[in-house]
C-alpha cells in the first residue's frame, strides 16, 4: 500500500516558537494532502486541505495565520504552528489518496506528537 | 456528508467475533461507506469499503442491508491487537477527498 512518512514523530517546544512539521507522500505523487489534529480520547479533526501550487483551504475556525501550510511539491507538505502556546499542544496526523486509489481511502501518516511548554 | 452514529464504546473478548454498527439513515444514493481502524498514537488505517450487500476482506467483512441506512463491520476472532477506535464514514465518491471523522468507536478487547 501507499506510504504516508511524517516527521517530525514528536516536538516539544517553548511557548512562542514556531514548529515546522513535514508530510512525504513517500511511493506516490498527491496535489491534494490533509492536515488533522487529534487531542486525547478525541476524534480527528480536519483543519485543512493542502494544495500543491496552490493555497491551502482550511476548515472553519482554524486560524490560517496561526497554521501555515506550504505544499511546494507533489510529495510534500509543510504545516507551521506559529507563534506555539500550550494549547496548541496536540496529535497532528498528515493524509493523502494516491491517484487511481479508491475514494475515501486515504493513506495516513504516523502522526506528530507537539508539546508546547 | 450523511451522519454517522456508532457506539461509544465496546469491549469483547478474544477469540470473538464482533460487530460494530453503524446507522446512517440520510445516507444518500452516492455514498459509499468506509471504516477506518486507529490504534493508540497512529494514523488512521482503511479498513474496508463498501455500497451495497457484503464486502469482505483480509482484514473484515462489511455487512450492509438493502436499505443502507445502517452497516455492520464484522472483525472475526479478534485478538487483543485489534483495540482501536474504528471510525465508520458515509461520503460520496468523486469529490474532494475530504475525510469528516465522527467520534468512533472504542473497542477493546480483553483476555
Amino acid at each position: 500500500g501507499a506510504v504516508v512518512s511524517q516527521h517530525p514523530s514528536w516536538v516539544i517546544c517553548k511557548s512562542g516558537t514556531s514548529v515546522k512539521i513535514e508530510c512525504r507522500s513517500l511511493d506516490f505523487q498527491a496535489t491534494t494532502m490533509f492536515w488533522y489534529r487529534q487531542f486525547p480520547k478525541q476524534s480527528l479533526m480536519l483543519m485543512a486541505t493542502s494544495n500543491e501550487g496552490s493555497k491551502a483551504t482550511y476548515e472553519q475556525g482554524v486560524e490560517k495565520d496561526k497554521f501555515l501550510i506550504n505544499h511546494a511539491s507533489l510529495t510534500l507538505s509543510t504545516l507551521t504552528v506559529t507563534s506555539a502556546h500550550p494549547e496548541d499542544s496536540s496529535f497532528y496526523i498528515c493524509s493523502a489518496r494516491p491517484p487511481g486509489g479508491l475514494y475515501n481511502e486515504q493513506f495516513f501518516g504516523p502522526g506528530t506528537r507537539l508539546t508546547v511548554l | 456528508l450523511a451522519k454517522t452514529t456508532q457506539p461509544i464504546s465496546m469491549d469483547s473478548y478474544e477469540g470473538q467475533e464482533v460487530n460494530i454498527t453503524c446507522s446512517h439513515n440520510n445516507i444518500a444514493t452516492n455514498d459509499y461507506i468506509t471504516w477506518y481502524q486507529q490504534f493508540p498514537s497512529q494514523g488512521p488505517r482503511f479498513i474496508i469499503q463498501g455500497y451495497k450487500t457484503k464486502v469482505t476482506n483480509e482484514v473484515a467483512s462489511l455487512f450492509i442491508p438493502a436499505d443502507r441506512k445502517s452497516s455492520t463491520l464484522s472483525l472475526p476472532r479478534v485478538s487483543l491487537s485489534d483495540t482501536a477506535v474504528y471510525y465508520c464514514l458515509v461520503a460520496p465518491t468523486g469529490r474532494d477527498d475530504k475525510i469528516i471523522f465522527g467520534k468512533g468507536t472504542r473497542l477493546h478487547i480483553l483476555p
